[in-house]
């Protein structure tokens, strides 16, 4: 089945640095998805990308859609406390049938010091 | 707008008892419904996605079932519980199977 790979696993900075997590796969997809869980919570969709090269943000946010389609980026600026969480990425492979099940990575779990 | 709530947020069980863990998405009507569970390692697995009334499918051989007597409803259930079925249960919804999945808050199950 698909595999997702993303890094790192978790991240400890200061307030105010920039964050960049990443996700790897090695089959070709069609949608990325980031979410963040907070603890004690279901995750939380943060940005939706649905087309090779594309690039969006969601007011800090910023996310990419690899341009091989097998890979995804998102970052953080100027981070805050309440920034504190885990983010998933997701994948989606295309050609209907079990397809369109989401793979979701680890999840990289981020800490920011104040 | 779209809501799903599940419930109960925390609950403990006994070994062998039964489980009902309940869903409901409000806002939408034939929406795609699914249930994963996140063990303490983080990983995100899905049980049971089901894409109509009666229609479920399971991803992985398990102690559990999953039911859908209402369009908008989602029921997780076992029979009996085990030490091993401890962990963070997700319901989840799309309004299409290439949408995004929306989550509800989870339920915390601890098997003693």
């Amino acid at each position: 089945g698909q595999q997702l790979n993303q890094s790192p696993q978790s991240m400890f900075i200061q307030e105010g640095e920039d964050v960049s997590m990443n996700c790897t796969s090695s089959s070709i997809f069609n949608t990325w998805l980031w979410y963040k869980q907070d603890p004690g919570e279901g995750p939380v969709l943060l940005i939706a990308l649905y087309k090779a090269g594309e690039l969006t943000s969601n007011g800090r946010l910023t996310a990419q859609f690899g341009i091989t389609r097998k890979d995804s980026f998102l970052n953080i600026s100027a981070s805050i406390p309440s920034d504190v969480g885990i983010y998933f990425c997701a994948g989606r492979g295309g050609g209907g049938g079990s397809n369109y099940k989401l793979t979701f990575g680890k999840g990289t779990l981020l800490t920011v010091n104040p | 707008s779209q809501t799903i709530h599940q419930w109960p947020a925390t609950l403990v069980q006994p070994v062998g008892s039964p489980l009902s863990l309940e869903c409901t998405v409000e806002g939408t009507s034939n929406p795609n419904l699914y249930w994963y569970r996140q063990a303490a390692g983080r990983g995100l697995q899905l049980l049971f996605y089901s894409v109509g009334i009666g229609q479920i499918s399971s991803e992985v051989p398990q102690n559990l079932s999953a039911s859908r007597p209402q369009d908008r409803q989602f029921i997780l259930s076992s029979k009996k519980l085990l030490l091993s079925d401890s962990g963070f249960y997700l319901c989840a919804w799309s309004p299409a199977s290439t949408s995004p999945l929306h989550f509800g808050n989870g339920t915390r199950l601890t098997v003693t």
